[in-house]
């Protein structure tokens, strides 16, 4: 059974761009996860979606934002890129909405901002 | 902020030794998780918890929940080379559904 994948698995922007990120998740897995985790730090939860709408964000600004696709893949844009943008960002999924649901994660996107 | 605090930041030991980390948190929670890192990599579930539960195994893996104390703990026991990676908990907290909350991590290195 396939994993998590994430596409690109790296990717340079400079300061104002935009940026594209790409996830699929597990077959039959309704829920996508993403988290920024900076070098050295923990994860920070930034969205979920689950049935094609978005549950609950972390504490980002609006200019990272995404959307689920009807396929429940899904992708994290974040514009107007600032320096501190720079990290991993990891793509999460899960079986959908409940109680005690382990996430299996992909490989990430490592994203440098010049 | 951060639900998840481990503790140490970083340990180093000889292999076949014991490793233990530890993880404390601040509201109530559903469950916590075990999530192992390599080098910048994605997570690999390791184990689940749930609140009701104080003690689970998992081959060389233990795992202790006191939600009086909020605070878990993993021990890994016979370390192997193979065990080098960043251990992160992450708890899923009432009314939030699926986010979890992660810490910092334990960088845990085993020196063959």
């Amino acid at each position: 059974e396939a994993g998590v994948t994430q596409s690109p698995t790296h990717l340079i922007k400079t300061r104002g761009q935009q940026a594209t990120l790409r996830c699929s998740p597990i077959s039959g897995h309704t829920s996508v996860y993403w988290y920024q985790q900076a070098l050295g730090l923990g994860l920070q939860f930034l969205l979920w979606y689950d049935e094609g709408e978005e549950r609950n964000r972390g504490n980002f600004p609006p200019r990272f934002s995404g959307r689920q696709f009807p396929n429940y893949s899904s992708e994290l844009n974040v514009n107007a890129l600032e320096l501190e943008d720079s990290a991993l960002y990891l793509c999460a999924s899960s079986l959908g909405s409940g109680n005690v649901e382990t996430q299996y994660f992909g490989p990430g996107t490592r994203l440098l901002v010049l | 902020s951060q639900q998840g605090e481990e503790d140490p930041q970083a340990l180093s030991i000889q292999e076949g030794e014991n490793a233990t980390m530890n993880c404390s948190y601040k509201t109530s929670i559903n469950n916590l998780q075990w999530y192992r890192q390599n080098s910048g990599r994605g997570l690999v579930h390791l184990i689940l918890i749930r609140s009701n539960e104080r003690e689970k195994h998992s081959g060389r893996l233990r795992v202790t929940l006191d939600t009086s104390k909020k605070s878990s703990s993993l021990l890994i026991t016979a370390s192997r080379a193979a065990d080098t990676a960043s251990y992160f908990c992450a708890t899923e907290t009432w009314n939030t559904g699926n986010q979890f909350y992660f810490g910092t991590g334990t960088s845990l290195t085993v020196i063959p």
